[in-house]
Order: C-alpha cells, then sequence, then structure tokens
C-alpha cells in the first residue's frame, strides 16, 4: 500500500535553530514529491523534487531527494516566527495519478 | 489505520453536467475540509464541515454545494460542470478544528 510518513509529529523550536524535517516514502511508480506549507487554511506549495541528489533551495529553505532509500528532507535554516504552521510532503505517483499526503510535520517556532 | 477515503478516484464528464463527489473521514473526525487543486497550482480551500454544519467558506462557485451528514461524511455536488472545473478534488478530515488535517487520496475530475 503506497504511504507517506513524515517525522517528527511535532516539533518547537527557538528563533534562529535550524531544522529538518523528514518525509519517507512508499509508493509505485513514484513521480515527484512536493513538500507544502500549511498555515491556516490551503497548503502552499513549496518544492517539487524529481530527481535524486539535488537541492532546491529558496532563501532559508532547501529540500533534497533521496530515491535510492525513498525519503526526503526538508532544511529551514534561521527560523522565524513566520515559519510557524504544518509542512506536507506529498508524493506522486504516475500510474494512479494520485497525490498521497503525509499527515504532516507541526513547527512553533518561539521568539 | 484507516485513512480519509474519497470516492470516485476519477471522474470523467462533460460541460454542463453534474458531479458529486464523495469523502468519509477519518472514524472520529468531526471535521472536513475540501480542496480544488488545478494543474500546477496549490490547493484551493473550498469549503469545511464541523460536527455537521458549515465552520467556514473559500472560493467555493456557486454552482457547488456541499454537506455534512449524520455520519460525518461529506459530499461536494457540483453542477452546470465547466471546462474549467477539471481538476484534483481534496477532501481532509482533522479530529478538532485547529488540528492536524489528514488529507485524502484525492478525486480527479476532467470535464470534456
Amino acid at each position: 500500500e503506497d504511504k507517506v510518513v513524515q517525522s517528527p509529529l511535532s516539533l518547537v523550536v527557538h528563533e534562529g535553530d535550524t531544522v529538518t524535517l523528514n518525509c519517507s516514502y512508499e509508493v509505485t511508480n513514484f513521480r515527484s514529491l512536493l513538500w507544502y506549507k500549511q498555515e491556516k487554511k490551503a497548503p502552499t506549495f513549496l518544492f517539487m523534487l524529481t530527481s535524486s541528489g539535488i537541492e532546491k533551495k529558496s532563501g532559508r529553505l532547501s529540500s533534497i531527494l533521496d530515491k535510492k532509500e525513498l525519503f526526503s528532507i526538508l532544511n529551514i535554516t534561521a527560523t522565524q516566527t513566520g515559519d510557524s504552521a504544518i509542512y506536507l510532503c506529498a508524493v506522486e505517483s504516475y500510474n494512479t495519478d494520485k497525490l498521497i499526503f503525509g499527515t504532516g510535520t507541526r513547527l512553533q517556532v518561539f521568539p | 489505520a484507516a485513512g480519509v477515503i474519497q470516492s470516485p478516484r476519477h471522474l470523467i464528464k462533460e460541460k454542463r453536467e453534474t458531479a458529486t463527489l464523495k469523502c468519509y473521514p477519518i472514524p472520529r473526525h468531526d471535521t472536513v475540509y475540501w480542496y480544488q487543486q488545478g494543474p500546477g497550482q496549490d490547493p484551493q480551500f473550498l469549503i469545511s464541515f464541523y460536527e455537521k454544519m458549515q465552520s467556514d467558506k473559500g472560493s467555493i462557485p456557486d454552482r457547488f454545494s456541499a454537506q455534512q451528514f449524520s455520519d460525518y461524511h461529506s459530499e461536494l455536488n457540483m453542477s452546470s460542470l465547466e471546462l474549467g472545473d477539471s481538476a484534483l478534488y481534496f477532501c481532509a478530515s482533522s479530529p478538532d478544528r485547529p488540528d492536524t488535517q489528514y488529507f485524502g487520496p484525492g478525486t480527479r475530475l476532467t470535464v470534456l
């Protein structure tokens, strides 16, 4: 059965800390892995990863995919209170044309 | 563990037809959210229900309606379908309104 597992479930840090969020998956015919940030309502897109070992970077956020070990990490450096959100990982599959979400990691950043 | 179930998984309709999407939340989850995700776009929040009452409304067109039933499953009814309604429709559930949302696998609607 296809599944996406994120860890930790919850993380509380102080501003300025660096955090690493993990996403592991088991999906047949993997197409891509996506990271989203969900603050209030709808998730907003962060990264799409399709190839192993290529880091995607956007400001203080970066992500990398390991297709051999079937996981991805999302790094946030110098965290700010505005980074507080739920970070969702989702995996796309070719054959079933579906997007499978993990349960998310809740990040809380305190000043 | 049981997850959010959505049906059907795929649906193909023609313009001006109607469609009904169903969502079965995780047992004991009383809140359901509906999202629409167009190609290459972020999911857009449509509407949510808490304890069978509408709790929040997003960018849901007037042609769409939804409800949550006594068994907490929810249905999204879409009428006068347009080409632009083609999208992936996600349902998510949570055990309490501010809590983590658990997403279903989505229903892919194609309008021809």
